[in-house]
């Protein structure tokens, strides 16, 4: 267990609708990044917040949108949902926004019908 | 422009066999990491080392051992007496200074270990 939450597990929607997946950093750890894992992509980065504040961008789409509240969590959020969303969304968290070790959380899969 | 190329897509080998995941990385940072994550059937993705551009030392851990060579731009993991639970996709990832320590990842390499 390496100590990151991720909620929901598994999530099925319909193309059109909008969702937020939530991240819980393990505690200590101020940074957060999402990654995306789908087959033909493969692993991605998508973004990253530091202590709440936007700190990189990858390759995240203008549909796609993420925040780190107060106390560290952070969400995704995916709307105007595609069939090509359908992935393994991660979420990893470390303890600051230099080169240390990432954790991640168990993923959510996404499934776009 | 940075990179991870794993080409070993599948390797595939008999329990007790020792079995050497290739890693070889693009870079014009002279400041970088390179790590590598195992990735069970369960999903998950689980650390197993981070080195950084400067520590070019070997390291072993158990029956795991990594084989760092900037000459080759080379990260290699090696396994030594494969298990069974070994079976995994293995990711190789590096992550540079000036890109906020993304880690750009390889395609990654399933092994499949046989009893």
């Amino acid at each position: 267990d390496s100590g990151v939450t991720q909620t929901p597990k598994h999530l099925i929607t319909a193309t059109g609708q909008r969702v937020t997946l939530r991240c819980s950093p393990r505690s200590g750890d101020l940074s957060v990044y999402w990654y995306q894992q789908s087959l033909d992509q493969g692993l991605q980065f998508l973004i990253q917040y530091y202590n709440g504040e936007e700190r990189a961008k990858g390759n995240i789409l203008e549909r796609f949108s993420a925040q780190q509240f107060p106390d560290l969590h952070s969400e995704l959020n995916l709307s105007s949902l595609e069939l090509g969303d359908s992935a393994l969304y991660f979420c990893a968290s470390s303890v600051s926004g230099s080169a240390y070790e990432q954790y991640f959380g168990p993923g959510t899969r996404l499934t776009v019908t | 422009a940075q990179k991870v190329t794993q080409a070993q897509t599948e390797i595939s080998v008999v329990e007790k066999e020792d079995v050497t995941l290739d890693c070889v990385y693009e870079t014009r940072d002279t400041t970088y990491y390179l790590f590598w994550y195992k990735q069970p059937p369960s999903g998950e993705l689980v650390f197993l080392i981070r080195r950084n551009s400067f520590d070019e030392q070997n390291e072993i851990s158990g029956r795991y051992s990594w084989n760092f060579q900037k000459s080759t731009s080379s990260f290699n993991f090696t396994i030594t007496a494969s298990q069974v639970v070994d079976s995994a996709v293995y990711f190789c990832a590096l992550s540079e200074g000036d890109s906020n320590y993304q880690l750009i990842w390889g395609a990654g390499t399933k092994l499949i270990i046989k009893p």
